[in-house]
Parts: C-alpha cells; structure tokens; sequence
C-alpha cells in the first residue's frame, strides 16, 4: 500500500458527460501528480501541483482541469468526455524524499461508453 | 527525441534466473532522478528503485539492481533470482531538475514473463 488513495476505483460513464477524480496524499506529501494510462499512448503525465499551486504542465487537455485543495487532497475533472478519454488515471504523490520519488494511488479506471 | 527509451516490449526468464531490462535516457540536465516502476496485472504502479545522477555507488533494493552507465545515458534495472510473482510490465522514469520543469517522463515500458 503506497499511501496515496484514489476514489473511485471504477467509474463507468456516457459520451459527453462530465466526471470527477478524487485523490488523497500520502501523509506529509504536499506534490500531487496525475497521469493518464491508455493502451495506445501509454503513461501520460497530466499535470502536476504542489501545495495548491500548479507547478507543471504535461499533455492535459483543456477539458480536462485539476486543483489541489488546502488539505492537500486533489481532484481532476474531465468534462465533455469522449470514448477516447476511456484509460486508468492514476494519481501520485510525492515528499523530500530520494529523487522525490513518485508513489503511485491505485487509479480509477475509466470506461466512457 | 524520445526521454525515456525502452527496447524491449517483451523478455521472458526462466524462474531463479537474473534478469537485466534495459533503459536508456535523454537529458542535458546535470541534476537528474531515473526511477524504475512495476506494474503488475492488477495494475497498481509500484516503485521500486531511484538512482540520483550524482549517486556514485549502483542503487539496489534487496533482488532490484540498478546498472547506472552515466556516459552511456542507460540506467538497466536488474532482477536477481526471478520469481513468479515478478511477471508484471516494468517502466523507467526519469525525473529533471526540479528547477526546469520537475516533469516525469517514462517509456513504454517491458512486458517481463517469468517462466516456471
């Protein structure tokens, strides 16, 4: 167990609606990263924030959009959902640990139908 | 230019054998992290080992090895006395300086079958 909690684990969901991801840190972790896995693009960094603060920017879509809430726990929001967007998010977090190491949450597998 | 490069989609070893999964890299950075990750079927993304570029000494966690060549720009991960449960997909990562991005970059990954 990373430490680093994703709800929901599955989320099922019709072309054109709108979804929220939830991520929780691991204790102490003020980083919060999201990625996205498909079969056909592989692990896609989405973006990252660190204490509320957006710190980098990867291939998020602008439907797509995320904050970090002061708790720390974060949320990433995918609107207008197409059969595309049907891939396993994952969330990661990460301290002032060795290389600010990544721990990774279970991610939440989504199917847009 | 590719970050991350993994070669092989697929290895297969036979049970108690070593192991070694290749990863080269791509950065002009002087301060860099590479991390090697393994995702087994259930699909959660597990760490396994870091290397920091100024690290002198080869990282190893228990069976994992890091081989970190710095001139060749590889980091290969080496798995010791493989067992069953080490079937999963493995990917390399590498973190830059944090003052120029601190983005995450990882490769394809290799499919690795642990053969009985």
């Amino acid at each position: 167990d990373s430490g680093v909690t994703q709800t929901p684990k599955h989320l099922i969901t019709a072309t054109g609606q709108r979804v929220t991801l939830r991520c929780s840190p691991r204790s102490g972790d003020l980083s919060v990263y999201w990625y996205q896995q498909s079969l056909d693009q592989g692990l896609q960094f989405l973006i990252q924030y660190y204490n509320g603060e957006e710190r980098a920017k990867g291939n998020i879509l602008e439907r797509f959009s995320a904050q970090q809430f002061p708790d720390l726990h974060s949320e990433l929001n995918l609107s207008s959902l197409e059969l595309g967007d049907s891939a396993l998010y994952f969330c990661a977090s990460s301290g002032q640990g060795p290389g600010e190491t990544q721990y990774f949450g279970p991610g939440t597998r989504l199917l847009v139908l | 230019a590719q970050k991350i490069t993994q070669t092989q989609p697929g290895m297969f070893v036979q049970e108690k054998e070593a192991v070694t999964l290749d990863c080269t890299y791509d950065t002009s950075d002087p301060s860099y992290g590479l991390f090697w990750y393994k995702q087994p079927s259930s699909g959660e993304m597990i760490f396994l080992i870091y290397q920091g570029s100024y690290d002198q000494q080869n990282a190893t966690e228990g069976r994992y090895s890091l081989n970190f060549q710095k001139a060749r720009k590889s980091a290969n991960l080496v798995i010791s006395a493989s067992q069953l449960g080490d079937s999963a997909m493995y990917f390399c990562a590498m973190r830059e300086d944090p003052n120029t991005g601190n983005q995450f970059y990882f490769g394809t990954g290799t499919s690795l079958t642990v053969i009985p």
